[in-house]
């Protein structure tokens, strides 16, 4: 099993650009998450699927987007790119709906806007 | 607001030393609290505990528990160089799907 793999790990952005980061897991988990981290703080949410075609807004929705059309495929869309959204990305699935709540990252995709 | 506290936020040690890294919480609805580590890259699942007062053991790492109290302690016993990482700790609200993470607390054990 490969977990979950995300890609690009590193993208510069210019102010105003878009981007799509990919992320993708094979263990068959229903729930997915997506997390920005910046420095000296903890992982926030920003959005999360519970299964193919559901997805819902985290702590911190605005400037992104998302879509889960297979089980296996979760991306992250930023449309018009901002400083304030430079940061490391970490994509996450759990099997949750089993009952099991611990999530499994990605290696994160470090992304920064100039 | 739900809030997840760490300490110490860093610690240098020497290979062999114990060490204690405590997580305090305040969060509304609580299901369980979960350990990471994270080294350079993802955090990678240490423990959940659910249950006040029963240790969750893997090797050298311990947790516990106290839902009375609002914390929880990992231990790390005869630390390696290979522990250095940032210890996240974060917890698990019932009704909804977000973890609430603390900062982290950066560990660096020398030689």
């Amino acid at each position: 099993n490969a977990g979950v793999t995300q890609t690009p790990k590193f993208r510069i952005l210019k102010i105003g650009q878009s981007m799509t980061l990919q992320c993708a897991q094979d263990m068959n988990h229903n729930y997915m998450y997506w997390y920005r981290q910046d420095p000296g703080m903890g992982l926030k949410l920003i959005y999360y699927s519970v299964g193919a075609g559901i997805t819902d807004k985290g702590e911190v929705p605005n400037g992104y987007n998302v879509s889960r059309s297979t089980t296996e495929d979760f991306p992250l869309r930023l449309e018009l790119a901002a400083p304030s959204q430079t940061s490391v990305y970490f994509c996450a699935s759990s099997p949750r709906d089993r009952g099991m709540y611990e999530q499994y990252f990605g290696p994160g995709t470090r992304l920064t806007v100039t | 607001e739900d809030k997840v506290v760490q300490s110490p936020l860093s610690l240098v040690v020497h290979e062999g030393d114990t060490v204690t890294l405590n997580c305090s919480y305040e969060v509304t609805n609580f299901r369980s609290l979960l350990w990471y580590k994270q080294e350079k890259k993802a955090p990678t699942f240490l423990f959940m505990l659910t249950s006040s007062g029963i240790e969750k053991k893997s090797g050298r790492l311990s947790s516990i528990l106290d839902k009375k109290e609002l914390f929880s302690i990992l231990n790390i016993t005869a630390t390696q160089t290979g522990d250095s990482a940032v210890y996240l700790c974060a917890v698990s609200q019932g009704g909804s799907e977000k973890l609430v993470f603390g900062k982290g607390m950066k560990l660096t054990v020398n030689p």
